[in-house]
């Protein structure tokens, strides 16, 4: 069974230091890795997703890193800003059915 | 603009008493999903839907039912409610079954009574 882990479960950076965000998973057979946004009472905002054969994804400050043989992902953030606060979560799709396994999430607090 | 809306946002509701949360997308995709969030065991899914009239059991599909007679609307079925249900019921769709972004509702939060 697969199981995604998300380390630290908390977050706090002064604005303008770059943000690690750690994932793993158990699992290495899987289709492809997606990091999302949740704002609180808010869904999830789909942020990058990895396809399986990739190693890395990049849009503007964000920058995620997919290693599958040691089943981890890490998303990069440069340069907070207070508008990343939020909670971040990984989840990774089985090689079939589109089912997503998610990780507990690392809530991050940028403070000004 | 392309969005998954539910209905409602936020309900109360006792034990026992049947009740409905409403999913629709705008984007024409196949693929649907119900997941609920709790703290402490993250997000997991409850059921989802291939396309028309093709859904499948998630990882927690006891005391829900789904159907899926339109593309676009996939509503989630509780028959007799349960305070173990209390919980934030997410929808979500993707264009495909997989290798896809999915796309997710803002939410519905359930309190059983």
């Amino acid at each position: 069974k697969q199981e995604v882990t998300q380390i630290p479960a908390a977050l706090s950076v002064p604005e303008g230091e770059n943000l690690v965000l750690n994932c793993s998973f158990t699992d290495s057979a899987i289709y492809n890795l997606q990091w999302f946004r949740q704002d609180p009472g808010k869904g999830l905002t789909s942020l990058l997703l990895i396809q399986s054969s990739q190693r890395e994804q990049t849009s503007g400050r964000l920058n995620a890193s997919l290693d599958k043989s040691s089943g981890r992902s890490t998303l990069y953030i440069a340069a907070s800003q207070p508008g990343d606060s939020a909670t971040y979560l990984c989840a990774v799709e089985k090689a079939a059915g589109n089912k997503l396994t998610f990780g507990g999430g690392t809530r991050v607090l940028v403070k000004p | 603009e392309a969005q998954v809306t539910q209905n409602p946002r936020y309900l109360i509701t006792v034990t026992g008493k049947k009740l409905t949360v409403t999913c629709s997308q705008n984007m024409n995709h196949e693929y649907m999903s119900w997941y609920r969030q709790d703290p402490g065991l993250g997000l997991r899914q409850i059921y989802y839907s291939m396309n028309v009239e093709v859904t499948d059991k998630g990882d927690v599909p006891e005391g829900y039912k789904v159907s899926r007679k339109e593309k676009r609307n996939f509503p989630l079925i509780l028959e007799s409610p349960s305070p173990n249900q209390t919980s934030l019921y997410f929808c979500a769709s993707s264009p495909r079954s997989s290798g896809e972004t999915q796309y997710f509702g803002p939410g519905t939060r359930l309190l059983v009574l």
